[in-house]
């Protein structure tokens, strides 16, 4: 079935480390995100890419890094520079429009920092 | 930030009844969608309801919008157990940023 992949669900980090979330598709969408939610909060965007070797800051984007070498993988890295990084990740990808213009989630990324 | 906000934050209903919950945003859109998410999990697309339309309905779902007061509400009909969630209305930006509200969380009591 299509659709996107989020490993690991959860994910420790020690101080100073850098860590990294991976986000796969098969959905063959261009359009792919990453999102922070913090308990009982709404989703604040990090990272958008539209296209492969391409991505914008979101609102958030200090203490983060994505790459974006194929269509299908948007890996996210927090690095040491985010100090608060425990949170609830969710990865999603957009069909640009094409059949009903719907945003498709991971099941998400749980990082607590030990 | 072009987040929305939801209101009201949390709704607590006995099944049967029906639920309705707020979405107030900041700038022009080309469209709002709500979505729904269970505790822990990813986000699922409920409904689409387009900048030029003013209500639509999905099964017990029924959405509407003004675009004059940059506002969205959701009904859910005849409530279920299972409906318990939270529920987020999606702006975009551009057509390609999709901004999300805080979110409603609705408890629907057996």
């Amino acid at each position: 079935d299509g659709g996107i992949t989020q490993s690991p669900k959860y994910l420790f980090r020690k101080e100073g480390q850098n860590v990294t979330l991976s986000c796969e598709q098969n959905l063959n969408h261009d359009a792919m995100y990453w999102y922070r939610q913090d308990p009982g909060q709404g989703l604040r965007l990090i990272y958008y890419s539209q296209i492969v070797n391409d991505f914008q800051k979101g609102d958030i984007a200090e203490g983060y890094s994505v790459s974006r070498e194929k269509k299908e993988s948007f890996p996210l890295t927090v690095t040491s520079a985010q100090k608060n990084p425990t949170a609830f990740y969710l990865c999603a990808s957009w069909d640009g429009g094409f059949s009903g213009n719907t945003i498709y989630f991971g099941e998400g990324s749980w990082l607590t920092v030990v | 930030s072009q987040q929305g906000e939801e209101d009201p934050q949390a709704l607590s209903i006995q099944e049967g009844e029906n639920a309705t919950m707020n979405c107030s945003y900041k700038t022009s859109i080309n469209n709002l969608q709500w979505y729904r998410q269970n505790s822990g999990r990813g986000l699922v697309h409920l409904i689409l309801i387009r900048s030029n339309e003013r209500e639509k309905h999905s099964g017990r779902l029924r959405v509407t919008l003004d675009t004059s007061k940059k506002s969205s509400s959701l009904l859910i009909t005849a409530s279920r157990a299972a409906d318990t969630a939270s529920y987020f209305c999606a702006t975009d930006i551009a057509g390609n940023q999709f901004y999300f509200g805080t979110g409603t969380s609705l408890t629907v009591i057996p």
